[in-house]
């Protein structure tokens, strides 16, 4: 079946500008979150979804970042005013949020790198 | 606040040799245990899983690790390396299934021929 997919894969814009990430989870999956992997900070959390609501927000690292989800399902994560230490690989994760099934399946990932 | 530690930035080993890598945590209670792989310009690949029972886990692509309480640890392991292996190597873990991962900062296999 389908997997976690995210949009766009590469992503380049300037100092300054406001940027739109998407994710698309794979269907049936009620649980979302959001990664981010830069060099110097290594794998962190952003925020994770539950349905359409947020529960756990602490990983955003400034009120810059802001992220929604639709419809239990696509997830953007909007970077306003981007600045150069925002340039990272964004990644997306859905799941099934309980039980022994437990795992989180990743997407691809967005590199954004911003100028 | 819980953390987890990767102490090998880098790994080299030989094709068909056997490998470790050591992964400890710091958590209360004994949380969710994943280790993941990445491949270059790919996403993270679930290799395994450890929630509870059988403290030897059986992976993808014959990885297996092992989870002992008393230090804390889920070390990965596998007996022969191929070269198809190179990559690196995340372990992460979650005090329950739902939450966040917790990832550590990776270790760097090297394959060498």
């Amino acid at each position: 079946g389908a997997g976690v997919s995210q949009s766009p894969s590469n992503k380049v814009t300037e100092k300054g500008k406001d940027v739109e990430l998407r994710c698309d989870p794979i269907s049936g999956h009620t649980a979302l979150y959001w990664y981010r992997q830069s060099l110097g900070q290594g794998l962190e959390f952003l925020i994770y979804f539950q349905g359409n609501s947020a529960p756990d927000k602490s990983g955003l690292p400034s009120d810059r970042f802001s992220a929604e989800r639709t419809g239990g399902s696509v997830s953007t994560l909007t970077i306003q005013r981007t600045q150069q230490e925002d340039s990272a690989v964004y990644l997306c994760a859905s799941s099934l949020a309980s039980g022994d099934s437990y795992e989180q399946y990743f997407g691809p990932g967005t590199r954004l790198t911003v100028t | 606040a819980q953390s987890v530690t990767q102490p090998d930035i880098h790994i080299t080993v030989s094709e068909g040799a056997s490998l470790e890598l050591r992964c400890n945590y710091s958590y209360g209670a004994t949380p969710y245990l994943f280790w993941y792989v990445q491949s270059p310009g790919q996403g993270l690949q679930l290799l395994l899983k450890y929630f509870s029972g059988d403290t030897l886990v059986q992976g993808i692509k014959g990885f297996e690790a092992e989870f002992k309480r008393s230090q804390s640890s889920f070390n990965l392991r596998k007996p022969s390396v191929h070269w198809s292996d190179a990559a690196e190597y995340f372990c992460a873990v979650a005090p329950r299934a739902g939450n966040k991962l917790v990832f550590g900062a990776g270790t760097i296999l090297r394959v060498k021929s």
